[in-house]
């Protein structure tokens, strides 16, 4: 079965600040997606990224960057210069590529608070 | 046109009545999905549509229904709900299966 721990319940920083939220996923499949969601206060539930096991390249968009490494099973997500805007629940989610097993694991998520 | 939209925002029903949530898009996608998410938890999924078949269901008890009319609707027919069943409903919809998933704004549903 499929797994993935944030172990980081919550989290506050001040504005401007740098912060990374961790995420570690467990799978026996070798093809398989990963991605990250932000959900604010509204609810809606924000696609951020998506990346496949075949790719380790580092992304960066804007403030937002993530570090996807294979060898430690992690995928974790940076915010440069923090706002408060950016305050929300993040989940880290995985889905296998097998066409018969497509539902998104998710995490358990990570509240980011930005104070001004 | 980049969204999925819910309607209602919020439903309060009794454990008697029978009510519906209702989600659309027109981005073309062909899957689309129901999940519930409690307070302080991730979304759950419920079911998954493929084609505007039924490809997923995450052995969800039967007073919920859900119905795919087209390929741009889905509904969630809810009957005979207990107070447990109270959260946020989330649709969302993918190209197909096999993409990134984009989600609603939920129904927040209270079930007294």
């Amino acid at each position: 079965a499929q797994k993935v721990t944030q172990a980081q319940t919550e989290i506050s920083v001040v504005e401007k600040e740098d912060v990374t939220l961790d995420c570690v996923y467990e799978t026996r499949d070798t093809t398989y997606y990963l991605f990250w969601y932000k959900q604010p206060p509204s609810g809606e539930l924000v696609f951020l990224i998506r990346r496949n096991s075949f790719d380790e390249q580092n992304e960066i968009s804007g403030r937002y960057s993530w570090n996807f490494q294979k060898s430690t099973s992690s995928f974790n997500f940076t915010i440069t210069a923090s706002q408060v805007v950016d305050s929300a629940v993040y989940f880290c989610a995985l889905r296998l590529m097998d066409t018969g097993r497509r539902a998104l694991t998710f995490g358990s998520g990570t509240r980011l608070q930005v104070q001004p | 046109d980049t969204e999925v939209t819910q309607t209602p925002k919020h439903l309060v029903m009794g454990m008697t009545n029978k009510k519906s949530l209702k989600c659309e898009q027109h981005m073309g996608h062909r899957a689309m999905y129901w999940y519930k998410q409690k307070a302080k938890k991730p979304p759950e999924l419920m079911f998954v549509y493929s084609y505007e078949k039924l490809s997923i269901n995450e052995s969800v008890p039967s007073r919920f229904s859900p119905e795919c009319p087209n390929s741009s609707l889905l509904n969630l027919h809810l009957h005979a709900l207990q107070p447990e069943d109270s959260a946020l409903y989330l649709c969302a919809s993918s190209q197909t299966a096999y993409n990134e998933q984009f989600f609603g704004p939920g129904t927040r549903l209270t079930v007294l």
